[in-house]
């Protein structure tokens, strides 16, 4: 079954540094694979995805993600943090018959310090 | 822009009571999904439909049931809810079946049972 893992719980970073949040999952196929950014009291927006061809990809926000098969990894990369980007962020993975279903990793909260 | 609206923003229930949270898409999307997120655990996959009347249990679905009578509809049961459904419960909609069709989430609804 496909699985997503998000090692880190809570990053901290300082305005203006750059953020890497780790994402790595679990599927036998190429997977579809998606992360999403909840603000506080918020539901979840679509940052970026990856279904297949360049294995970097840009998403809203200045956001921009990696997919590496060797590694099954899918880290989401930010050169310069603002403090606007604190918040709780997610990876996902599509599953089912169709793919029209999400398995999400744990999540990573991310704080921003000024 | 896709607008998924769940009708209440916070519930406080007794346990025993029976609980039905509301959800409403106003794009006329085929897939509608209820998730319910726990700190440390992501989002889960409870159940979802991908047409009127038509159902599939998720990952966690004991002790909910779901009813889809309308295409912009779907509602979320507890016929008995218990202190461990304390949880928040997020809604979310997809236009198509296909894992090319991306997820837009509701607000969510915070439910405490006690």
């Amino acid at each position: 079954a496909q699985s997503v893992t998000q090692p880190d719980i809570h990053i901290t970073v300082s305005e203006g540094a750059s953020l890497e949040l780790r994402c790595n999952y679990s599927y036998g196929a190429t997977p579809y694979l998606f992360w999403y950014v909840q603000s506080p009291g918020q539901g979840l927006q679509l940052l970026l995805k990856y279904f297949s061809g360049d294995t970097l990809v840009q998403g809203i926000k200045g956001f921009e993600a990696e997919f590496k098969r060797s590694q099954s990894s899918f880290n989401l990369r930010k050169p310069s943090v603002h403090w606007s980007d604190a918040a709780e962020y997610f990876c996902a993975v599509a599953a089912g018959e169709y793919g029209n279903k999400l398995v999400f990793g744990a999540g990573t909260i991310l704080r921003v310090k000024s | 822009d896709v607008k998924v609206t769940q009708s209440s923003r916070y519930l406080v229930k007794r346990t025993g009571e029976k609980v039905f949270l509301e959800c409403v898409q106003d794009m006329d999307h085929e897939n509608m999904f209820w998730y319910r997120q726990d700190p440390g655990l992501g989002l889960r996959l409870i159940y979802f439909s991908y047409d009127v009347k038509m159902k599939e249990k998720g990952d966690i679905p004991e002790g909910y049931s779901v009813s889809r009578e309308k295409k912009e509809r779907f509602s979320l049961i507890l016929e008995s809810a218990s202190t461990n459904q304390t949880s928040m419960y997020l809604c979310a909609s997809s236009l198509l079946t296909s894992y090319n069709s991306p997820l837009h989430f509701g607000n969510g609804t915070r439910l405490t049972v006690t």
